[in-house]
């Protein structure tokens, strides 16, 4: 069956610095990848897609990028500050329109 | 006003009882989700529904049950709870032909 894996350890980092979050996928060739955020007590929030013939997908300080050979994805925040700590969840379509969630990461950003 | 709203968001329940949680939403989307989310586990769907008439299981429907009563109106219930029901469940929209899901601020559940 379909597989998303992200980091489930936190990420601490300094404001200020990039945050790079990974998401691997097995079993499955996604037609596009989304990424979403989730602050604490509230649902995930849209935040990029990628299809699978886009590298890169820019959206103000964030990136995300995609290796259909690798079958990875990676994801960065620039320019980091407190207020982007969050988790921040992987997300792909099996193909059927329901969509698989990855675990999340979550991140501390540190003023 | 939220476009994707959940009622109740907190509640504690008893093992044995049936209960309701309750989705609405004023997106207009044909489909709705209902996903349960637990720490280290990520969000796995229960159920979910492409219209009024298409309901569909997930990869955790055991234990649950729902009902499309309108576009915009999706219920899940739990029909006996059990304490490993205990999650935040989360409700999700998503546009015909969209890849977006709108999500709820979910419903904490504790089965005592």
């Amino acid at each position: 069956s379909q597989k998303i894996e992200q980091n489930s350890e936190a990420l601490n980092i300094q404001e200020g610095k990039t945050a790079t979050l990974t998401c691997n996928y097995t079993n499955y060739s996604p037609a596009y990848l989304q990424w979403y955020r989730q602050d604490p007590g509230r649902g995930p929030v849209f935040l990029l897609l990628i299809r699978e013939n886009e590298k890169e997908k820019r959206k103000e300080r964030l990136k995300v990028t995609f290796d259909t050979t690798l079958k990875q994805s990676l994801f960065h925040i620039t320019a980091s500050q407190p207020a982007d700590s969050a988790t921040y969840l992987c997300a792909l379509e099996d193909g059927g329109f329901k969509t698989i969630f990855g675990a999340g990461t979550r991140l501390f950003v540190k003023a | 006003d939220a476009d994707v709203t959940q009622t109740p968001r907190n509640r504690i329940t008893k093992t044995g009882k049936r209960i309701m949680l309750e989705c609405s939403q004023t997106k207009g989307h044909d489909r709705m989700y209902w996903y349960r989310q637990d720490p280290g586990l990520g969000l796995r769907l229960i159920y979910y529904s492409f219209d009024v008439k298409d309901i569909n299981k997930g990869e955790i429907s055991d234990g649950y049950s729902v009902s499309r009563q309108a576009q915009a109106k999706f219920s899940l219930s739990l029909e006996s709870a059990i304490p490993n029901q205990t999650a935040l469940y989360f409700c999700a929209t998503r546009a015909s032909g969209g890849n977006i899901q709108y999500f709820g601020a979910g419903t904490r559940l504790s089965v005592l």
